[in-house]
């Protein structure tokens, strides 16, 4: 079966430190990589993505994304984080040959402490 | 980017009763929509995928009697939640997309509670 794993429930950070969340994917052929954030009792905001190109992907907010074809990997990161940054972030997978359809991982709660 | 409204964005209601979600996609025509549940501290799972002037697509395991689905227009899209039970309470979020999806478009959620 297809999926997306985050490996930590949460992950904890002071402002200003540089910040990674972690993603691994096992999706048939080259899927199509996103990252979307949530905020309490909201939908999901599309934060970047990956198709193809460069691996290091710029999105919103000052994050950024690097995909690692053979690690499975696309970690999302940012240089300087902010307390604003606390949500939850989601990545997220779509199969090549059927890009409507988002595999999700469990998500990862980000806590930047001031 | 486009918008996805989501409406209403919390209903309580009791067991029994059906309670109607609505998604609309209000600058651009989506054919296609989807429904995902969130249950506390756990992902999205996808419920159906939802195309205009057809039958909802139900993922495995989701009652199509209990959750309707209907996607009348190219902005419109319902999700009846029938005979609402307790365990039916949940956050449900709806996407919407225009086809060949580069990235989905979210509804800000609409968090039913079945008392």
């Amino acid at each position: 079966a297809q999926s997306v794993a985050q490996p930590e429930d949460q992950v904890n950070v002071a402002e200003g430190n540089p910040l990674t969340v972690k993603c691994t994917y096992s999706v048939s052929g080259n899927p199509y990589l996103f990252w979307y954030v949530q905020y309490p009792n909201r939908g999901l905001q599309f934060l970047l993505k990956y198709i193809t190109g460069d691996n290091l992907v710029k999105g919103s907010y000052g994050f950024e994304a690097e995909f690692n074809k053979s690690q499975s990997s696309f970690h999302l990161k940012e240089p300087s984080a902010l307390v604003s940054d606390s949500a939850l972030y989601f990545c997220a997978a779509a199969p090549s040959y059927n890009t409507d359809k988002l595999i999700f991982g469990t998500g990862t709660r980000l806590q930047v402490f001031p | 980017g486009a918008v996805v409204s989501q409406h209403p964005s919390w209903v309580i209601c009791k067991s029994g009763t059906s309670v109607k979600i609505e998604c609309r996609s209000l600058d651009f025509q989506a054919t296609t929509m989807f429904w995902y549940r969130q249950f506390p501290k756990q992902s999205l799972m996808l419920m159906a995928t939802s195309n205009e002037g057809s039958k909802a697509t139900y993922e495995q395991g989701v009652e199509k009697d209990k959750f309707l689905i209907n996607h009348a227009s190219l902005t419109l899209s319902t999700l009846t939640v029938t005979s609402a039970h307790p365990e039916d309470s949940s956050f449900y979020i709806c996407s919407a997309s225009q086809g060949q999806l580069i990235e989905a478009f979210f509804g800000q959620g609409t968090r039913l509670t079945v008392v």
